[in-house]
């Protein structure tokens, strides 16, 4: 069974610069998680998605991120303009109803 | 009250030895227990969780030891490994959804 799939692995940007990263979760998982995570630090979650509905965005920073989920499958999350405290890694999960979250290897941005 | 705390933050233990970690919460509504493994490079990988109505879960090496009354719950690693140096996190969350994650504990085991 394939993983989380993630992409670009790495991203450098100049601050103020817009950002996009991509998420092709699990075949089959409905949920589908995005993740900030620190350096040193646990992943927090930015959004849910049931499908295609967002169900949980409550620490999204809507002022500068924006997330999708088009056809309930693939989803990207964009940030713009960046700042230089928005470097950290972006990590995408999926699971099936009420089941356990299988995370992908997750983005490194780095804002210059 | 959605905080979950970790200990120790790092932690150094001989090939073979006991790794030990701790982790503490107080929302009661938790119902699920997850611990995961992240190594350098990679996305946080299921390790192994508990619900509340046991008080441990062992698989293989990986045992949780779960205290309600306390509000913890624990991670030992028996006959710990140089291949189990990784970040352990523990989390926490009512239903699988809204995992809560302690801050990491970086573990090195010493060949």
């Amino acid at each position: 069974e394939a993983g989380v799939v993630q992409s670009p692995r790495y991203k450098i940007i100049e601050k103020k610069q817009p950002v996009a990263f991509w998420c092709n979760p699990i075949s089959g998982h409905n949920t589908l998680y995005w993740y900030l995570q620190n350096l040193g630090q646990g992943p927090e979650l930015l959004i849910r998605y049931e499908n295609e509905e967002a169900v949980d965005d409550s620490q999204l920073p809507k002022d500068r991120f924006s997330a999708e989920r088009l056809k309930g499958v693939d989803s990207t999350l964009k940030i713009q303009p960046a700042e230089l405290g928005d470097s950290a890694v972006y990590l995408c999960a999926s699971s099936s109803a009420g089941a356990e979250q299988f995370f992908g290897p997750g983005t490194r941005l780095t804002v210059l | 009250q959605q905080q979950v705390k970790q200990s120790p933050q790092s932690l150094i233990v001989q090939k073979g030895g006991i790794s030990i970690i701790n982790c503490a919460y107080e929302n009661t509504a938790f119902d699920y227990f997850p611990w995961y493994q992240q190594f350098p490079g990679k996305g946080p990988a299921l390790l192994i969780a508990i619900r509340p109505d046991v008080s441990e879960k062992k698989e293989g090496r990986f045992t949780i030891s779960f205290n309600k009354s306390a509000k913890q719950f624990s991670l030992h690693i028996m006959d710990s490994q140089p291949g189990d140096s990784a970040t352990y996190f523990c989390a926490a969350s009512t239903g699988f959804q809204k995992l809560v994650f302690g801050t990491g504990t970086r573990l090195l085991v010493s060949p």
